[in-house]
């Protein structure tokens, strides 16, 4: 079956470190995209890409980086930079040329950095 | 920037009654797409329910419709026959059909079904 696997469910890390999160794709969508979440707020975009080695900065980019070197792959590393990096991160990915088609979504990383 | 709007933070609704959750957005396009997405206690999104802008007709899936009203930039989600599954965080989500196409979400309403 298709669909979007992210890894791991939940994620611990101590303050200072920087942490991976994967996101892997085998439904041949060409965009990808990376959603934080936090009570009251509703998601919030931090990266996405359209295709293979390019990416665009969401609306809260800061202290996250991510990278696609292959389709079906888009890794966000949240950097000791991100001053409140607990939340619960979504990764979604769509087919780049159907504007109606909406979102399929992993079932997200739970972060907490102490 | 787009901007979407859920002013009902929490809504509860007896159990095979009918409930309507509001979502209203703020855009200057004309054309673009409109969605709802359940969240479960698992977390997981999934699509309820899709509307183009220029389709007049409102969509319906099963027990889920829309009131898509473009001049008041208004879509709400209306759930008939509710049931105990229906239970979830809805988020109401924009995304216009040219330039930049990140979907833009609400901040979501907390459906509680009562038994």
């Amino acid at each position: 079956d298709g669909g979007i696997t992210q890894s791991p469910k939940y994620l611990f890390r101590k303050e200072g470190q920087n942490v991976t999160l994967s996101c892997e794709q085998n439904l041949n969508h060409d965009a990808m995209y990376w959603y934080r979440q936090d009570p009251g707020q509703g998601l919030r975009l931090i990266y996405y890409s359209q295709i293979v080695n390019d990416f665009q900065k969401g609306d809260i980019a800061e202290g996250y980086s991510v990278s696609r070197e292959k389709k079906e792959s888009f890794p966000l590393t949240v950097t000791s930079a991100q001053k409140n990096p607990t939340a619960f991160y979504l990764c979604a990915s769509s087919i780049r040329t159907g504007r109606e088609e909406p979102l399929h979504f992993g079932n997200g990383t739970r972060l907490t950095v102490t | 920037a787009q901007t979407v709007t859920q002013s009902q933070p929490e809504m509860s609704v007896q159990e095979a009654e009918t409930v309507t959750l509001s979502c209203t957005y703020d855009t200057s396009e004309s054309d673009y797409y409109l969605f709802w997405y359940k969240q479960p206690p698992s977390r997981q999104m999934i699509l309820v329910i899709r509307q183009e802008a220029y389709k007049q007709q409102n969509a319906t899936e099963n027990r889920f419709s829309v009131n898509f009203q473009k001049a008041a930039k208004s879509f709400s989600l209306k759930i008939s026959d509710s049931q105990l599954g229906d239970a979830a965080m809805y988020f109401c989500a924009y995304r216009a059909n040219f330039g930049n196409e990140k979907l833009t979400f609400g901040t979501g309403t907390r459906l509680t079904i009562i038994p």
